[in-house]
């Protein structure tokens, strides 16, 4: 199974910053690689997905890139809604296996 | 509008079985691909199971031989059969579908639906 490995777990930022999330898959995906969106008590909502392509309705502040096994998720000018926990999932091969999530905090 | 409903969740004890339901509007379960996530309190996001439109299924490591995922194509439903309940299989389940062949992510999500093992 390929293991995905988000860093950091956790970050603290404040309303405007710029913030990068990494993960790294234990083989190569290609660029199979989607990232997710939670905030507490919902459902995750798919940001990206392909590494780099946008779902309908995500602020261009998202972006994602990346191929192989290192991909970053970045987001620019933070909102307030923005601070949520965020995670990678792989879906080059079964299991589609996700990272373990980095939670985004206020500064 | 695409919608996935969720139920079938409750308190079992170890060793039960229970099975989940996910009810499908706007879209077509048939021919989708569809999994389960589940959630674990205080957890990351766990990946399942999925089943592919022609009904290919996978399944995690961790629930392999235990957890059945199925479909009705009349009810336009989603299920997920789970044997042998464990402690560690408590978790919010959630069910979604899988765009692009199970390769572009998901992006339907159910509202999830709360298991809890415990004697």
């Amino acid at each position: 199974d390929i293991q995905m490995t988000q860093s950091p777990s956790s970050l603290s930022a404040s309303v405007g910053d710029r913030v990068t999330i990494t993960c790294r898959a234990s083989q190569s995906i290609s660029g199979y690689l989607n990232w997710y969106q939670q905030r507490p008590g919902k459902a995750p909502k798919l940001l990206i997905y392909a590494a780099s392509t946008f779902q309908s309705g995500v602020p261009s502040r998202f972006s994602g890139s990346g191929s192989g096994t290192d991909f970053t998720l970045t987001i620019s000018n933070l909102q307030p809604e923005d601070f949520a926990t965020y995670y990678c999932q792989q879906s080059f091969s079964a299991p589609y296996t996700f990272g373990q999530g980095t939670k985004l905090q206020i500064k | 509008e695409e919608q996935l409903v969720e139920s079938g969740g409750g308190l079992i004890q170890p060793g039960g079985s229970l099975r989940l339901s996910c009810a499908a509007s706007g879209l077509t379960v048939s021919r989708n691909y569809m999994s389960w996530v589940r959630q674990a309190p205080g957890k990351g996001l766990e990946w399942v199971s999925i089943i592919y439109s022609g009904l290919d299924t996978y399944y995690a490591d961790s629930v392999k031989g235990r957890f059945i995922i199925s479909r009705d194509n009349s009810k336009n439903t989603l299920y997920l059969q789970m044997n042998s309940l464990r402690d560690e299989d408590t978790a919010v389940y959630y069910c979604g579908r899988d765009q692009g062949h199970g390769h572009l992510g998901m992006d339907v999500w159910g509202q999830g639906t709360t298991v809890t093992v415990s004697s």
